[in-house]
């Protein structure tokens, strides 16, 4: 099945820094990529997504890139705040149409010191 | 938007008891919903896929006599922990697939487990 491998967490950055999380996965033919946010004692929400090659997902400043040419779709901010902390999973999605599912990355914990 | 209200948000059950988890897409019908398993500061672990009217798939590894899952309708599914123990204590979240595919994916808030 398809993999996806995560920067390794956790990563703490002061506020206003700018912002880098590593996603590349594996995949046969190219799935929809999904950025998704766990904030503390909480479910996942879609951070943003790409669906084909070169599209840019993008949310509440946070930005994607879907690079068939590396497998990658790392997710980036420009200046990050304190509210921005949480867990991040990058998820492409596997399968056939009417099969589909999302594989996870192992999340990157992310805590942002004002 | 899409919700998915997920019932209870924390559950604290007897060894041997079950426990019943509900998954509920509030304004959309689902098509397919997911059950996963999170462990502390761990990633989710994909449990099994549910479509309405239909047996779940089990992901290789889940016991689907412990995990029983019921998918009766568009809106509901259901987990149910049977003989509960302290080694089931988790986070379980539910996920649904919106019918129209541009939707993407709707998590519940999670179920936190403890097994005593």
């Amino acid at each position: 099945g398809d993999s996806v491998t995560q920067m390794e967490g956790p990563v703490t950055l002061s506020e206003e820094a700018f912002l880098t999380i590593n996603c590349t996965y594996t995949a046969t033919g190219y799935p929809s990529l999904f950025w998704y946010v766990q904030y503390p004692g909480e479910g996942l929400q879609l951070l943003l997504k790409a669906t084909k090659a070169d599209d840019k997902g993008s949310n509440k400043g946070f930005e994607a890139t879907y690079r068939k040419e590396t497998t990658s779709f790392h997710l980036e901010k420009g200046s990050v705040q304190v509210s921005d902390s949480a867990v991040y999973f990058c998820a492409p999605q596997e399968g056939v149409q009417g099969a589909q599912k999302l594989v996870f990355g192992q999340g990157t914990r992310l805590t942002i010191n004002p | 938007g899409a919700v998915v209200s997920q019932h209870p948000s924390w559950v604290i059950c007897k060894s041997g008891t079950s426990v019943k988890i509900e998954c509920r897409s509030l304004d959309f019908q689902a098509t397919t919903m997911f059950w996963y398993r999170q462990f502390p500061k761990q990633s989710l672990m994909l449990m099994a896929t549910s479509n309405e009217g239909s047996k779940a798939t089990y992901e290789q590894g889940v016991e689907k006599d412990k995990f029983l899952i019921n998918h009766a309708s568009l809106t509901l599914s259901t987990l149910t922990v049977t003989s509960a123990h302290p080694e089931d204590s988790s986070f379980y979240i539910c996920s649904a697939k919106h019918r129209e595919s541009n939707y993407g994916y709707t998590f519940g808030s999670g179920t936190r487990l403890t097994v005593v």
